[in-house]
């Protein structure tokens, strides 16, 4: 049961470029989650989604879009990258009533550097 | 602006000994609050939930919390090396939000 993976775990763009994040689960949760962390700033959400095809931004959405057209993928695309998206992302996602309400299991992470 | 406050650290405490890390919130409602532990290049594991006033166990961890004062906090018995790592406070206040601390760096000293 590999839980929430995340591809790829690393990757170098240059500025300009449209480069798109995946993020899977196979626990069948309702929520799934897009943050960044970045030193001094801890995580800091991106978008979420509360189900297939239902999305919201979060406290930094600017720059960034995300579908949901299966449970399951969450993908996360920088429009044009810029510098200031260097950063760690996690995905995350959790289930109302499973395990509590709103615990949140994160996926590995995948470090993003644009040059 | 709600949020959730964690003194950056680092801090050491000597193996063996208890550790103790410590959260504010701002957001009277919030309801639920999580410990992550995080080691270094890793992503956050959840540790521990805590949704009412009062201690909550788990092996070596105590989690407490007290709303009146909106202060959470995580005991850490008998440290080992092996607990470095950066705790993550969160509090949840409904809807899909969870509020993130910027995380308390904990080095267990050998």
């Amino acid at each position: 049961d590999a839980g929430i993976t995340q591809s790829p775990r690393y990757k170098i763009t240059e500025t300009g470029r449209q480069v798109t994040l995946m993020c899977h689960q196979t626990w069948s949760h309702s929520y799934m989650f897009w943050y960044r962390q970045d030193l001094g700033h801890g995580l800091r959400l991106i978008y979420y989604s509360a189900a297939a095809d239902i999305t919201d931004k979060g406290e930094v959405p600017d720059g960034y879009v995300v579908s949901r057209s299966k449970t399951e993928n969450f993908p996360l695309t920088l429009e044009s990258a810029t510098r200031s998206q260097t950063s760690v992302y996690f995905c995350a996602s959790s289930e109302v009533g499973v395990a509590g309400p709103y615990e949140q299991y994160f996926g590995p992470g995948t470090r993003l550097t644009v040059t | 602006q709600k949020e959730v406050e964690q003194n950056s650290g680092p801090l050491s405490v000597p193996e063996g000994a208890i550790a103790s890390l410590n959260c504010t919130y701002s957001d009277r409602g919030s309801q639920s609050f999580f410990w992550y532990r995080q080691y270094s290049g890793k992503s956050p594991e959840l540790i521990m939930s805590i949704y009412s006033n009062g201690d909550k166990e788990d092996g070596r961890f105590t989690a407490q919390l007290n709303k009146a004062s909106q202060y959470v906090s995580l005991l850490i018995r008998d440290s080992q090396p092996s607990d470095s790592a950066t705790y993550l406070c969160a509090g949840h206040t409904g809807g899909f939000k969870t509020i993130f601390g910027a995380g308390t760096r904990l080095f267990v000293k050998a």
